[in-house]
C-alpha cells in the first residue's frame, strides 16, 4: 500500500516570501501525483497534477512542483506568495495507469502573514 | 458545471445512533468516492463506486457502516450505530476521466 509524508504540518510565511512544501510518498510502482488546495471555509481543489512527461508541473494560482522519482517526492513551491494563499495544503498520490483512490498525506496549514 | 452536492452540511448525533449522508456527483462522473477525514489528517478513502458496482471498499468500517449506488448517480453512505471516533467530516468525490477528483464540500458528523 502506499502512504504519503507532508514533512510540516504548520508554516508561517511573510507575504512575498518563497515557499516550498515537502511530500515523500511510498509506492512501488508509476503513481500519479496530487496537490490539492482548502481554502477556509472552501471544498477541496486541485492545484496541480503530475501523470507523466515533464517532471516540472505548473498548476494555478502561480505554483509549481517538481517530481524527482530518485527520491520519491513531489514538492510544492511558489516563488512570491500572497495572503490569499493561506490556506490547507495536501498531498496525494495513486497508483499510475488507473481511477482507483487517493491516498494522502496529513497536510500543511499555510499561514500567511500581511 | 455544477459541482458535487452533499447533505446534510453539518450533523450531530449521540452514540450507538445512527446516520446518513447523500451525494450527487457532477453529472456524467461514472466514479464516486466517500472518504472520511479526521481533524488534522488527510482524507482517508472509505469506498470507491464504479457506476453502480463497489470497486474498493478494503477501508470501509463493514460492522458499522455501509454505502450503495443505486442507479450508478446518487449515493448514500450510513453508520450504524455510530461510535465517538467516527467524528470527522466525510467527503463525497466524483470522476470523469480517471484521473482527477473534484471534491464536495463535505458533511461535518459530530458524535457525542
Amino acid at each position: 500500500a502506499q502512504s504519503v509524508s507532508q514533512h510540516n504540518h504548520h508554516v508561517i510565511l511573510s507575504e512575498a516570501a518563497s515557499l516550498e512544501l515537502g511530500c515523500n510518498y511510498s509506492y512501488g510502482g508509476t503513481v500519479n501525483l496530487f496537490w490539492y488546495v482548502q481554502y477556509p471555509g472552501q471544498h477541496l481543489q486541485l492545484l496541480l497534477k503530475y501523470f507523466s512527461g515533464d517532471p516540472l508541473v505548473k498548476g494555478i494560482k502561480g505554483f509549481e512542483a517538481e517530481f524527482i522519482k530518485s527520491k520519491f517526492s513531489f514538492n510544492l513551491r511558489k516563488p512570491s506568495v500572497q495572503w490569499s494563499d493561506t490556506a490547507e495544503y495536501f498531498c496525494a498520490v495513486n497508483p499510475g495507469g488507473g481511477a482507483d483512490g487517493l491516498t494522502f498525506g496529513k497536510g500543511t496549514h499555510l499561514i500567511i502573514q500581511p | 458545471e455544477a459541482g458535487v452536492a452533499q447533505s446534510p452540511r453539518y450533523k450531530i448525533i449521540e452514540k450507538r445512533q445512527s446516520v446518513a449522508f447523500w451525494c450527487n456527483p457532477i453529472s456524467g462522473h461514472a466514479t464516486l468516492y466517500w472518504y472520511q477525514q479526521i481533524l488534522g489528517q488527510g482524507p482517508k478513502l472509505l469506498i470507491q463506486f464504479q457506476n453502480n458496482g463497489v470497486v474498493d471498499d478494503s477501508q470501509l468500517p463493514k460492522d458499522r457502516f455501509s454505502a450503495e449506488r443505486l442507479k450508478g448517480v446518487d449515493s448514500t453512505l450510513k453508520i450504524q450505530p455510530a461510535k465517538l471516533e467516527d467524528s470527522a467530516v466525510y467527503l463525497c468525490a466524483s470522476s470523469h476521466d480517471l484521473y482527477e477528483q473534484y471534491f464536495g464540500p463535505g458533511t461535518r458528523l459530530t458524535v457525542t
